[in-house]
Parts: C-alpha cells; sequence; structure tokens
C-alpha cells in the first residue's frame, strides 16, 4: 500500500451536478497530481498542486478545479458534469525533490459514474 | 509527448516463465521513464523507474532496459507468477519541468499456471 488514499470510491451523478473528490497524501509527501482514467486507457494528466498552488495543467477545461490544503491533502472539484467525465479519478502524491523525476505514488481510486 | 504507447495489447505466458512487455516513446526529451502495475479496481502500483542516464534497471524480478537510440522501453519479469497478472503501464515524464506523466494504454498480462 502507498499511503494514499482517496474517498469516496464510487459516486454516482447525473449530467450537470458538481462533484468533489478528495485525496490524501502519503505522509512526508508535499505535492499532489490528479490523473482521469477512462476505461481501457492509461490514466490522462488533470492537474498538479505543490505547496497549496496549481503546478501544471494538461488537456482539461477549467470546469475541473482543485485544491492543496496546508496538509498536503488536496480536493478535485467538476462542475457542470458530462457524461464523459465518467472514469476512475486517480490521485498521486510526491515528495517534491527534482519535480520531472519526482517518483508519484497512487491512491486506489474514485470511480465517477456521470448518468 | 503524448505518444507512449505499446507494441502489444495483451501478453499471456505460462507461470514460471520470463515475461517481457515493451513499450515505444515519441518525445526524446523525456529523460525519466516508470513503469506501473495496476490490478483490477486498483490504483497504478510503482514497479521500478530509470533516468536517461542509465541503459539498464534492476529491482526484484524485474529489470527495466531503456534505449533511447530507438525511443524503446521494456520491462522483463522474471519467472513470473500468478500475481503478476495485471495490466502494465509505462509513462515518461516528456522532457517537462514539471512532474506531469504520460502515460500508454498498457498492456493485459496474464499468467496461466
Amino acid at each position: 500500500e502507498t499511503g494514499v488514499t482517496q474517498s469516496p470510491t464510487h459516486l454516482i451523478k447525473t449530467r450537470g451536478q458538481q462533484v468533489t473528490l478528495r485525496c490524501s497524501s502519503q505522509s512526508g509527501h508535499n505535492t499532489v497530481s490528479w490523473y482521469q482514467q477512462a476505461l481501457g486507457q492509461g490514466p490522462q494528466f488533470i492537474f498538479q498542486y505543490y505547496r497549496e498552488e496549481e503546478n501544471g495543467r494538461g488537456n482539461f477545461p477549467p470546469r475541473f478545479s482543485g485544491l492543496q490544503f496546508p496538509n498536503y491533502s488536496s480536493e478535485l472539484n467538476v462542475n457542470a458534469l458530462e457524461l464523459d467525465d465518467s472514469a476512475l479519478y486517480l490521485c498521486a502524491s510526491s515528495l517534491r525533490l527534482a519535480a520531472s523525476t519526482d517518483t508519484q505514488y497512487f491512491g486506489p481510486g474514485t470511480r465517477l459514474t456521470v448518468l | 509527448g503524448e505518444n507512449v504507447g505499446l507494441h502489444l495489447p495483451t501478453l499471456s505466458v505460462q507461470e514460471g516463465d520470463n515475461s517481457i512487455i515493451n513499450c515505444a516513446y515519441s518525445n526524446s526529451a523525456s529523460d525519466y521513464f516508470i513503469w506501473y502495475k495496476q490490478e483490477s479496481g486498483k490504483g497504478p502500483q510503482f514497479i521500478i523507474d530509470i533516468r536517461s542516464n542509465m541503459d539498464k534497471r534492476q529491482g526484484q524480478r524485474v529489470t527495466v532496459l531503456l534505449n533511447k537510440t530507438v525511443k524503446h522501453l521494456s520491462l522483463q519479469i522474471a519467472a513470473t507468477q500468478p500475481g503478476d497478472s495485471a495490466v502494465y503501464f509505462c509513462a515518461e515524464n516528456g522532457g517537462s519541468t514539471l512532474g506531469r506523466l504520460y502515460f500508454g494504454r498498457g498492456t493485459q498480462l496474464t499468467v496461466w499456471p
């Protein structure tokens, strides 16, 4: 186990609703990255947070937003849910040393279904 | 940087045999590569990583080989066990100064008794 936890495990929402997913980092880690994994695909980078600020973003619209708290836990918020948002949402924590070569450790994910 | 791919989507091996999972990448700027294992219903689990200043790295029962000339990465698993059955992903950093990882689609490894 990585020590990275996520909640909830599963979530069902309807189109247009908003959702908040939560992630608790591994002890000692100060950086959190969020990924979206569609069925049968590899994870796609959403964004990364370091020292409570967004530190890089992938090709996702602004309705995907996040927060990182002083204890390094993090939230992913998605507004105006669309059917294509149905996926496994993964967070990964790391200890910022060199950024580009920091090892990321993943949590178990939150399975979001949008109806 | 988003063209990390795999030569084979599935791989079946007999228990006890060695497995080789291949990965091609297209971004020559990538200087850090990771292999992850993902079991059904779980998040990706770190297996081994390698930096571009190396061409081989060994772990417990696993070896990663990096060929920068042909932009190829492979994961070798020795004495494959049923518990190794999972989807294996290679990921690269695309040369980014940030912590973004680019993943391929994955290879499904099935180990038969």
